[in-house]
């Protein structure tokens, strides 16, 4: 079963704060892609990464970087929380191209509340 | 037989026209995405369903549980319009959410 797990459920922080969501997979997957969900909105994709080292931006990157030094872990980085960014994150891997319409397995989500 | 149907895989209208992308899935979900992806690649998403009608716009995106299939529709089409249409469906299997897209539709509309 391919497992992509991130580093918490739960998070809360304070503005201005520098917040790190961690995303790791098992199953050896070329792409990741961290994505926000938010009511009425759906799902946003804001940086994906088709391999070690590399990465796009997608949708909504203002606000966010990301970094990709070993294959298997997609981190999300936002330099300085802002009340803006409470949301649900969300990471996906896939072992396709990224621009391909394919399966795409998702992380169960880190639902981040900044005060 | 993948899970997500879309139809048609390429459409191409003129200005005005009324729009019809469908949906088409064969498993148990919990809400359905319509996506719009244009030619830089930015995905952005136009509707969470999990049932009835939701409209935006000119676009209007409906769901029938019982028949599993979904529909986008868009009227008085515009040229800037023309992108790639997605169906996503997403569904939890083993304790994991899973997603799964459709193979897209692509729109252009000529003015």
């Amino acid at each position: 079963d391919v497992k992509v797990t991130q580093s918490s459920r739960y998070l809360v922080k304070r503005t201005g704060e520098k917040v790190f969501l961690e995303c790791v997979q098992d199953m050896d997957h070329e792409n990741m892609f961290w994505y926000r969900q938010d009511p009425g909105l759906g799902l946003r994709l804001i940086y994906f990464s088709y391999d070690v080292k590399m990465k796009e931006k997608g949708d909504i990157p203002e606000g966010y970087s990301v970094s990709r030094e070993k294959k298997e872990r997609f981190s999300l980085i936002l330099e300085s929380a802002s009340t803006n960014q409470t949301s649900m994150y969300l990471c996906a891997s896939s072992s396709l191209a990224a621009s391909a319409v394919r399966k795409q397995f998702f992380g169960p989500g880190t639902r981040l509340t900044v005060l | 037989k993948n899970e997500v149907e879309q139809s048609p895989q390429n459409l191409t209208a003129q200005e005005g026209e009324f729009i019809t992308i469908n949906c088409s899935y064969s498993v148990g979900i919990s809400a359905l995405h319509w996506l719009q992806q244009h030619p830089g690649g930015g995905i952005v998403s136009l509707f969470m369903l999990s049932s009835g009608k939701k409209k935006h716009g000119r676009l209007i995106a409906t769901i029938n549980i019982q028949e599993k299939h979904s529909s986008l529709h868009i009227t008085a089409s515009h040229p800037r319009d023309s992108a790639v249409y997605i169906c996503a469906v997403r569904y939890e299997i083993q304790g994991a959410q899973k997603l799964v897209f459709g193979q897209g539709t692509r729109l252009t509309i000529n003015p």
